[in-house]
């Protein structure tokens, strides 16, 4: 247990619902990341938060895509109208970025499977 | 655009060798190259990372190098174990922050 959680770890929709995903990072870190991963891929950068600040967001996956940290602490992925090339893993990590090139603690994971 | 490349899918290696897996990467050399370690249904663990003006580093068992010349940084378990069975990921990441990851290696020590 690295103490980044998410939630739910496993979630099955519908096509075309929307879907959210909650990251909890370790209390201290100021950066959070959301990646996605697919069977036999290595994670794939989709945006990352310094703070409440969202840093880049032109590597999300499509418009149908966003994330929040509202506060600075937790954050959210919303997906809306689900295809079904969304199913994967979505994968939030977090960092505490006092050097450059940190390392990441890595959440355990939500599920996603889009029937 | 930036490409990883990371050996084979899976690899094999006796119990008590050493396995070696190999990160190639085009284009621009990142300012900072990770090692992960991710096993099946769990979140990438962190295991080591190194600089851009390294050469070395290492770890217990482990050793990471890393060539801007040859763009290639090679990740070494030294008297490898069944329980270093895994999928091992190197990860890229320059000064704008754009982090990119390999698809990983599958590496089984055989008893």
């Amino acid at each position: 247990d690295t103490g980044v959680s998410q939630d739910p770890r496993h979630k099955i929709t519908k096509r075309g619902q929307n879907v959210t995903f909650r990251c909890d990072p370790i209390s201290e870190h100021n950066r959070l990341y959301w990646y996605r991963q697919t069977l036999g891929q290595g994670p794939e950068f989709l945006t990352y938060f310094q703070n409440e600040a969202q840093l880049e967001k032109s590597r999300l996956l499509s418009d149908r895509f966003s994330a929040e940290r509202p506060k600075g602490s937790f954050s959210t992925l919303e997906i809306q109208r689900t295809e079904q090339g969304d199913s994967a893993m979505y994968l939030c990590a977090s960092s505490l970025q006092s050097h450059p090139g940190d390392e990441q603690y890595f959440g355990p994971g939500t599920r996603l499977t889009v029937t | 655009s930036q490409k990883i490349e990371q050996n084979s899918e899976a690899l094999n290696i006796q119990e008590g060798k050493t396995a070696t897996l190999t990160c190639n990467y085009t284009n621009y050399s990142p300012a900072y190259l990770q090692w992960y370690r991710q096993d099946p249904g769990r979140g990438p663990v962190f295991l080591l990372l190194i600089r851009e003006n390294e050469k070395e580093k290492r770890k217990e068992r482990l050793k990471v190098t890393f060539d801007t010349t040859l763009k290639q940084s090679l990740f070494h378990i030294t008297a490898s174990q069944p329980a270093d069975s895994a999928t091992y990921l190197c990860a890229l990441e320059w000064r704008d922050d754009k982090i990119i990851f390999g698809k990983g290696t599958r590496l089984h020590i055989l008893p």
